[in-house]
């Protein structure tokens, strides 16, 4: 099956600092990849759309000026939380869906990223 | 609004069947998939139904009733390794690709 990958799995920081995240599509093209926020025992919560080319669309509540997502590629979409504070500790998902139009509606996940901002 | 409501928990024992059931508020969706999340892990695809119905993959299977505004998920033959947390999920019509997940379920196995 198709491969997200994420990276870094852990990170760190202190408050004030910018963190990036990287999603890669292994093994196929990504014109979309979603990124996700979720709390424990939560479930996931759509924070933007990424799309390849052009600038990314955030739900609403999302601060755009504070998760800064790049599409640079088909197979990489970046995330950074910038001037991270403690309550942006959570654990990050991002996902991409096949270039290719799919019925089934699936979406391949990244194995996450878990950010804590001391 | 356009939600998906789930049983929070749900615990059952070892070679039981189980269902979850998920139940939404929507003007319109393309079909109603089903992901698992074991803990600090990625989720994974389970199931898909587009049409009304009953899809059968192995020991899950996955229903749709768009008439009644609800689904589920059975699983059959339950193992310890199905401890995990599941979510329902939909691609609202007029929402673009992105997936709009339910409020999840979070299923022990008991010996």
């Amino acid at each position: 099956g198709a491969v997200v990958s994420q990276h870094p799995s852990r990170v760190i920081c202190k408050s004030g600092t910018s963190v990036k995240i990287e999603c890669r599509s292994l093994d196929f093209q990504a014109t979309t990849m979603f990124w996700y926020r979720q709390f424990p025992k939560q479930s996931l919560m759509l924070m933007a759309t990424s799309n390849e080319g052009s600038k990314a669309t955030y739900e609403q509540g999302v601060e755009k000026d504070k998760f800064l997502i790049n599409h640079a590629s088909l197979t990489l979409s970046t995330l950074t939380v910038t001037s991270a504070h403690p309550e942006d500790s959570s654990f990050y998902i991002c996902s991409a869906r096949e270039r290719r139009a799919s019925s089934t509606d699936t979406q391949y996940f990244g194995p996450g990223t878990r950010l804590t901002v001391l | 609004g356009q939600s998906l409501e789930q049983p929070s928990e749900v615990t059952a024992v070892e070679g039981a069947i189980v269902q979850i059931n998920c139940t939404y508020q929507t003007s319109g969706f393309y079909g109603l998939s089903w992901y698992q999340q074991h803990d600090g892990g990625a989720p994974t695809f389970l199931s898909y139904n587009g049409l009304d119905g009953l899809e059968e993959t192995g020991r899950f299977s996955s229903f749709l009733s768009r008439s009644d505004s609800y689904g589920y998920l059975l699983l059959q033959e339950l193992q310890m390794k199905d401890s995990a947390s599941y979510f329902c999920a939909v691609r609202f019509t007029g929402g673009g690709n992105k997936l709009t997940f339910g409020t999840g379920t979070q299923l022990k196995v008991e010996l």
